[in-house]
């Protein structure tokens, strides 16, 4: 079955540095989305890319995605420290589901 | 900006208690979802629902769960009897369309705690 997983499981860094989030998946996909979960709260939605897309820009966000390879990256640029969340990436397959498969999530802190 | 309103913020029961969570999608849209998050663990998939009716579950949505739109902006999940097991964050999310290529807009999420 379709399975998302992320690396890093966690990541540390000091504001103002850029912070790189990987996303792998296992079947062929429609739509990757990019959420983020500040600890206990809802899932903010970050950027969606579509399978024909190869890369999308949304403020200091930049998703890649290669369908090849299966897999996406997240990057943060010039971080702060209100950027400190879990990240995950989800996938909706071509089998004609509704349902979206959600990654293990990237927990990132943003030291000040 | 449009968002997904969910009720209770928080709800502590007891195991065999049914309990009802609440959530209003965002207006325009058609889809709507319950996903849940056992503590430290994924967020999972339980339930779709389109033009009054389930479009897709997982194997999680058994029996004692179920889905209902009692009027145009409700929609609600009932848990008929509350295991120890069912304890973890319940989101509501929403969309325009279904399928593929739509942004799915999710609420700030109920803590469910059986006890």
């Amino acid at each position: 079955s379709q399975q998302g997983e992320e690396d890093p499981q966690a990541l540390s860094i000091q504001e103002g540095e850029n912070a790189t989030m990987n996303c792998s998946y296992k079947t062929s996909i429609n739509n990757l989305q990019w959420y983020r979960q500040n600890s206990g709260r809802g899932l903010v939605h970050l950027i969606l890319i579509r399978s024909n897309e190869r890369e999308k820009h949304s403020g200091r966000l930049r998703v890649t995605l290669d369908t090849s390879k299966k897999s996406s990256s997240l990057l943060i640029t010039a971080s702060r420290a209100a950027d400190t969340a879990s990240y995950f990436c989800a996938t909706d397959a071509v089998d004609n589901t509704d349902k979206l498969i959600f990654g293990t999530g990237t927990r990132l802190q943003v030291f000040p | 900006e449009p968002e997904v309103t969910q009720t209770p913020s928080h709800q502590v029961t007891q195991m065999g208690q049914e309990v009802i969570l609440r959530c209003v999608p965002i207006s325009n849209h058609l889809y709507f979802y319950w996903y849940r998050q056992i503590l430290g663990q994924k967020v999972e998939f339980l339930v779709s629902f389109y033009n009054n009716e389930i479009s897709e579950k997982s194997e999680i949505f058994d029996d004692q769960f179920s889905v209902e739109r009692p009027d145009g902006s409700n929609f609600t999940l009932k848990i008929r009897s509350t295991k120890l097991e069912d304890s973890a964050m319940y989101f509501c999310a929403s969309s325009v369309r279904g399928r593929s290529g739509n942004t799915i807009y999710f609420g700030e999420g109920s803590w469910l705690t059986v006890v």
